[in-house]
């Protein structure tokens, strides 16, 4: 059984589009996150949630938009794509032990052209 | 701000052991992660430290912590073609609440 899934796991599309990428964990986890790991392979969060309500909201353009609709559910939409938004982004979700071990996603490539 | 530094590449030969360093800037983090990326999937948490520890052993693993200096250490031993990924090491964000991840090593084994 897959722990964190995401869909789909590629994604190719043009620039100004607007796409979603869905993550689900049957972990029973609270909590929840997104990376982007750029070309160079180096990894930022993006965003947190925690069952259901955001609570970390790094530096990203307002284009991207997390919904979380319910605690084993993090989506991520991005509006009006643009070149630079092409990485591979991870879900990834947090258990309740103490030290804080994430579980990631397999990663969504994303392209655009 | 938390900052985790650490070599970009790393070449070892089969049966060699391997050695990647980072350094962290954080020093209240409760515990130290090293993460594995194998190619085309996610992170994998290969093992942590509890801070208050200065060596974690485990199989073919070996943790060393410099807390005075913030330098954290993942020695492989042994090293096998299997081992060539990219290692990440990571702290806590002072909330808590996230990871701050360095840039990976990319370990590379030859035969």
């Amino acid at each position: 059984d897959t722990a964190v899934s995401q869909t789909p796991k590629y994604l190719v599309t043009q620039m100004g589009n607007d796409k979603s990428i869905k993550c689900e964990q049957n972990l029973g986890h609270d909590t929840m996150y997104w990376y982007k790991q750029d070309s160079k392979k180096f990894l930022k969060i993006m965003f947190s949630y925690n069952n259901k309500e955001l609570i970390i909201n790094e530096t990203v353009p307002n284009r991207f938009s997390p919904k979380s609709p319910d605690k084993a559910h993090l989506n991520l939409h991005i509006n009006s794509l643009e070149l630079g938004d092409s990485a591979v982004y991870f879900c990834a979700s947090r258990g309740a032990r103490g030290f804080n071990e994430q579980f990631f996603g397999p990663g969504t490539r994303l392209t655009v052209l | 701000g938390e900052d985790v530094e650490q070599s970009l590449f790393l070449s070892v030969r089969e049966g060699d052991s391997s050695v990647i360093n980072c350094t962290y800037t954080d020093s209240s983090s409760t515990y130290l992660y090293w993460y594995k990326q194998e190619p085309g999937a996610g992170l994998q948490l290969l093992t942590y430290i509890f801070s208050n520890m200065d060596m974690k052993q485990d199989q073919r693993l070996t943790v060393l912590l410099n807390k005075k200096d913030k330098h954290l250490s993942l020695r492989i031993a042994d090293t096998q073609t299997g081992d060539s990924a990219i290692y990440f090491c990571a702290e806590s964000n002072q909330a808590g609440t996230a990871l701050i991840f360095g840039k990976g090593t990319t370990l590379s084994v030859s035969s």
